[in-house]
């Protein structure tokens, strides 16, 4: 399973566009990059995937280069709400693998 | 019209002591999984079953056994209780088979053994 790192915390600031990026060197062939968001005191959530190039859904962009070996969660314009905990995973889609998220990278988005 | 529910929500117990956490999910879906978060917040997948049958096993002490009794309910029982499974215990559930595709979590049982 290819092992993902993340930055531990990043700070900012209400309407401005965050940047969480997650690096897998690692990541193999059939592997897919999922992205989830925890809330204090609730379960995560999940937010996006993707494979290559890029996602956009109605809460985030999902930017993957060529190679995959890291992938960039764009959250735009974020509000005081978005202050949580985001998770980057890296897997198979199938039910052979394990599934383990990582420490997280903590946001934390002031006024 | 909750999708994943656990109870309890809280859970103080003293060590020794045998103790079980239920979920059930109305998501019509076939894969449920069972979660520990620690005081670090490392989140790591215990156990994950799939139609009533166990598919993932993580190396997790034999006191903790699941049980499924049907595809919405999942069961966490845990025998001998000890400090160390002081935590917060997520159920969790998606569509066709373990995968990171859109899980959806319960809102969690914050266990207390002292």
């Amino acid at each position: 399973l290819a092992k993902t790192t993340q930055p531990i915390s990043m700070d900012s600031y209400e309407g401005q566009e965050v940047n969480i990026t997650c690096s897998h060197n690692n990541i193999a062939t059939n592997d897919y990059i999922t992205w989830y968001q925890q809330f204090p005191s609730q379960g995560p959530r999940f937010i996006i995937q993707g494979y290559k190039t890029k996602v956009t859904n109605e809460v985030a962009s999902l930017f993957i280069p060529a190679d995959r070996k890291s992938s960039t969660l764009s959250l735009p314009r974020v509000s005081l709400s978005d202050t949580a905990v985001y998770y980057c995973l890296v897997g198979r889609m199938d039910s052979s693998y394990k599934l383990i998220f990582g420490s997280g990278t903590r946001l934390l988005v002031r006024p | 019209d909750t999708a994943v529910s656990q109870t309890p929500k809280y859970l103080v117990t003293q060590m020794g002591n045998d103790k079980s956490i239920k979920c059930e999910q109305n998501l019509g879906h076939d894969t449920m999984y069972w979660y520990k978060q620690d005081s670090k917040k490392f989140l790591k997948i215990m156990f994950s079953y799939n139609n009533k049958e166990l598919i993932i096993n993580e190396t997790v002490p034999n006191r903790f056994s699941p049980k499924s009794p049907d595809k919405a309910h999942l069961n966490l029982h845990i025998n001998s209780l000890e400090l160390g499974d002081s935590a917060v215990y997520f159920c969790a559930s998606s569509q066709g088979g373990p995968t990171f595709y859109e899980q959806y979590f319960g809102p969690g049982t914050r266990l207390t053994v002292t």
